[in-house]
């Protein structure tokens, strides 16, 4: 069973042009991530949810915009994309406080996205 | 801020060797985790090892163990008996106890590990 999933795993897409990228996961985690990967591999944050409530809303343009439709479900929907939004993005969950393993993020297979 | 340095941007190691990779990190928390990730060429993040800082016991996971100095902010990662699977790009991560209310992962920029048949 796929732990963390998105959907899809490759989007090419021209410049202007909107598109959602869908993240699920079946850990009964309560928080969600997105972040974006470079094209020098740096990983950084862009949004966190808790419990379907922002919580992390890193510098990132008002193009971009997250929906959590229950704690499960984190989906990333862009505006107006730009050649400079090419990049990995990877959604990811954790459990937060509380033990042993908690805080520890789990990753989905990232979606790379490239924009023409 | 946070942040996590991994000095050396390439190594490599011959298949069956010990290589030993590299993090240090600062802080002004005392409660917090660190990780290192593994990416392989299929661009999967795949969780190679965790330590709680309140432990002073260096966490270990079969051919994959730390070197945690809480002191020094530092958090190297052994590979023993390497295989060709090892190869990848691995990334130390930091985030703070969650009772602090963050919930940020902060990276390093990576290794990238190249396994010498």
């Amino acid at each position: 069973d796929t732990a963390v999933s998105q959907t899809p795993k490759y989007l090419v897409t021209q410049m202007g042009n909107d598109k959602s990228i869908k993240c699920e996961q079946n850990l009964g985690h309560d928080t969600m991530y997105w972040y974006k990967q470079d094209s020098k591999k740096f990983l950084k944050i862009m949004f966190s949810y808790n419990n379907k409530e922002l919580i992390i809303n890193e510098t990132v343009p008002n193009r971009f915009s997250p929906k959590s439709p229950d704690k499960a479900h984190l989906n990333l929907h862009i505006n107006s994309l730009e050649l400079g939004d090419s990049a990995v993005y990877f959604c990811a969950s954790s459990q937060v406080g509380g033990g042993a393993s908690t805080d520890t993020q789990y990753f989905g297979p990232g979606t790379r996205l490239t924009v023409l | 801020a946070q942040t996590v340095t991994q000095s050396q941007p390439e190594m490599s190691v011959q298949e069956a060797e010990t290589v030993t990779l590299s993090c240090t990190y600062d802080t002004s928390e005392s409660d917090y985790y660190l990780f290192w990730y593994k990416q392989p060429p299929s661009r999967q993040m795949i969780l190679v090892i965790r330590q709680e800082a309140y432990k002073q016991q260096n966490a270990t996971e079969n051919r994959f163990s730390v070197n945690f100095q809480k002191a020094a902010k530092s958090f190297s990662l052994k590979i023993s008996d390497s295989q060709l699977g090892d190869a990848a790009m691995y990334f130390c991560a930091y985030i703070p106890y969650s009772g602090a209310g963050s919930y940020q992962l902060t990276f390093g920029k990576g290794t990238k590990l190249s396994v010498i048949p």
